[in-house]
């Protein structure tokens, strides 16, 4: 069975600071998909970034950006210059590549401090 | 483009009422998930559909609970009869499934269910 663990429940940063939230999967698939959800206040699921496991380059979208450690199983996303309007509950998750169904994790809540 | 659209977004009812949760997936999708979170479970995958057949409904909670895919652009997610432990968020999902690949999911705005 696959294993999403997040080990940090709650995260606070300072508005324009770096901040970097873990995750670490359990899998003996080889090809699988991992993702980072935002859930701000408002409840609604949001895709913030993905990573094909076959790719060893990093993804990156604007500010978000992963570290990507296959042979250790993390998958850590880093937001920098962070801004009020990320304040939100993150989801680590991931995807069989042979499967249809996700895995999160039990999300780790971020404020950003004015 | 149109995202996936649930509805109700919230709903109060009283107990033992029945409640039916409906999803339209993004148009050309042919996997639909159901997930309901609450604080004490986190996100739970109730059921998922594959090309409008459930492939997977073993996070179905009990009998009370049933889901239906009548064509490629419904379902419904039904509760009956509800229970103040049902409250929750339920949020339908849709995707595009290749045979060999996975893709990302889409989440809908989610439905708030309170039972009272």
């Amino acid at each position: 069975a696959q294993t999403v663990t997040q080990s940090q429940p709650e995260m606070s940063v300072q508005e324009a600071e770096t901040v970097t939230l873990s995750c670490t999967y359990d899998t003996s698939e080889s090809n699988y998909y991992l993702f980072w959800y935002k859930q701000p206040p408002s409840r609604q699921m949001i895709l913030v970034i993905r990573q094909e496991a076959y790719k060893q380059q990093n993804a990156t979208e604007n500010r978000f950006s992963v570290n990507f450690q296959k042979a250790a199983k993390s998958f850590s996303l880093k937001i920098s210059d962070s801004q009020l309007g990320d304040t939100a509950m993150y989801f680590c998750a991931f995807m069989r590549n042979t499967g249809n169904q996700f895995y999160f994790g039990t999300g780790t809540s971020l404020t950003v401090i004015p | 483009d149109a995202g996936v659209i649930q509805s109700p977004r919230h709903e109060v009812t009283e107990m033992g009422q029945e409640v039916t949760l409906r999803c339209k997936p993004i148009s050309g999708h042919n996997s639909l998930f159901w997930y309901r979170q609450t604080m004490m479970r986190g996100l739970e995958l109730l059921i998922y559909f594959n090309n409008n057949v459930p492939i997977d409904d073993s996070g179905m909670p009990e009998d009370r609970f049933s889901a239906k895919m009548p064509n490629a652009s419904f379902s419904t997610l039904k509760i009956q009869p509800s229970e103040p432990r049902d409250s929750a968020v339920y949020f339908c999902a849709s995707s595009f499934r290749m045979s060999y690949s996975g893709n990302t999911i889409y989440f809908g705005e989610g439905s708030w269910l309170t039972v009272v």
